[in-house]
């Protein structure tokens, strides 16, 4: 099946750095990935939709210009989270649309971001 | 607006033992039904999804899901649950142009031995 694939697994970063998570479809082109959140025992919560060549669309709440997102390839999409804080620390998840089969959406692995 | 509900927060079951997920969904259209199974730290993989045609889905670990449209569901269910199973299912509907997938919020799957 396809996949996606999310680098880095965990990464820890100091308060007020900035980190970059990277989502890659390693088989298909998608033209639209999803970047999501999840809190401990909770549901995904939808950050943002990452269209190729075009803004990223926010959902309602999330800071744009604290999670920055770009999406330069068919394969490629980036999550910077900036001037991170503790609060920032969760797990980060990115999915990706794969056309050729439909609508069938697959996600990466996920990244744990610890902002110390 | 679209909504998935998964009423069972938290299931236990015996291994060897039937399974049943409940997933209750609502959206104005035909809905794309997917589930999703998530071990503890790890990401989301697909377990099946329904587009059109049969509406008793096979999936993969011998899952398997039945679209109900008069009674706006998609349950998950599998004959015989391995210990291997013990894990948090997710119950998804696809909307919009935008693709977007809203989530249940999930089931967590005890099995015990």
């Amino acid at each position: 099946g396809a996949v996606v694939s999310q680098h880095p697994s965990r990464v820890i970063c100091k308060s007020g750095t900035s980190v970059k998570i990277e989502c890659r479809s390693l088989d298909f082109q998608a033209t639209t990935m999803f970047w999501y959140r999840q809190f401990p025992k909770k549901s995904l919560m939808l950050m943002a939709t990452s269209n190729e060549g075009s803004k990223a669309t926010y959902e309602q709440g999330v800071e744009k210009d604290k999670f920055l997102i770009n999406h330069a390839s068919l394969t490629l999409s980036t999550l910077t989270v900036t001037s991170a804080h503790p609060e920032d620390s969760s797990f980060y998840i990115c999915s990706a649309r794969d056309h050729s089969s439909g609508n069938t959406i697959y996600f990466g692995e996920g990244s744990w971001l610890t902002v110390v | 607006a679209q909504s998935v509900t998964q009423p069972d927060i938290h299931i236990t079951v015996s291994e060897g033992a039937s399974l049943e997920l409940r997933c209750n969904y609502s959206y104005g259209a035909t809905p794309y039904l997917f589930w999703y199974v998530q071990s503890p730290g790890q990401g989301l993989q697909l377990l099946l999804k329904y587009f059109s045609g049969d509406t008793l889905v096979q999936g993969i670990k011998g899952f398997e899901a039945e679209f109900k449209r008069s009674q706006s569901s998609f349950n998950l269910r599998k004959p015989s649950v391995h210990w291997s199973d013990a894990a948090e299912y997710f119950c998804a509907v696809l909307t919009g142009t935008a693709s977007k997938l809203t989530f249940g919020t999930g089931t967590r799957l005890q099995v015990t031995l």
